[in-house]
């Protein structure tokens, strides 16, 4: 079983607001960086450390943490953010990093 | 720009070897981990394991011990996955992508950016 628990959907309404959710107790020592991936295509990081964006993604995705939960959270969801998202932080041995299960994001 | 180039997809029989190559582009490779990461076809992102700068030292994820060999040429900056006695249930696409961390406040961040574009592995009598 993964160390990082994810719902594996979510669906939100275009133009409005959504919250993706990562829990696990390593996330109490560790920052979870989040990850965007499209059909076909390689994973590709939107947010990281406390809550920084990579140049080229939109400002409408934040990333926040709280004791051993991590939140992604996208403000005014457009057509081209459904994706699955997946959470990723180093392991409790310190020597491995686990992704959670991924959650999957409709917009409606 | 960074970037990173995999190797061609592959079709392999049960019991064999693979090795994928990941070449990295655009920044001194020296510098930074390297981690792989699969995906089985309908399911999520598995972690593999991780090699270090200059190559003298992995990680690998307990569910591949045994099987996985992760390496480095330090000359063509160049990462190599090799995964042996391969199954049915190795068939998936295969990942690279580089590791970057720091330090803020009392927590540590690590991140996967960027990634190779993948590389379908098929296991298939």
């Amino acid at each position: 079983s993964s160390e990082l628990t994810q719902d594996p959907a979510v669906s939100v309404a275009l133009g409005q607001t959504v919250r993706i959710t990562c829990q696990g107790d390593s996330l109490r020592s560790c920052y979870a960086s989040w990850y965007q991936q499209k059909p076909g295509q390689a994973p590709v990081l939107v947010i990281y450390t406390k809550n920084i964006r990579p140049s080229g993604i939109p400002d409408r995705f934040s990333g926040s943490t709280s004791g051993n939960t991590a939140s992604l959270t996208i403000t005014g969801a457009q057509a081209e953010d459904e994706a699955d998202y997946y959470c990723n932080c180093r392991g409790s041995s310190g020597n491995n990093w686990v992704f959670g299960g991924g959650t999957k994001l409709t917009v409606l | 720009q960074v970037q990173l180039v995999q190797s061609g997809a592959e079709v392999k029989k049960p019991g064999a070897s693979v090795k994928v190559s990941c070449k990295a582009f655009g920044y001194t490779f020296t510098s930074n981990w390297m981690h792989w990461v699969r995906q089985a076809p309908g399911h999520g992102l598995e972690w593999m394991g991780v090699i270090n700068p200059t190559g003298t030292g992995a990680h690998y994820a307990q569910k591949f011990q045994g099987r996985v060999t992760m390496t480095r040429d330090t000359s063509t900056s160049t990462d190599f996955l090799e995964l042996s006695s391969l199954r049915s249930e190795d068939t998936a696409v295969y990942y690279c992508a580089r590791d970057s961390s720091m330090v803020e406040g009392d927590r540590s961040g690590w991140w996967f950016d960027p990634w190779g574009q993948g590389t379908l592995v098929t296991v298939s009598s």
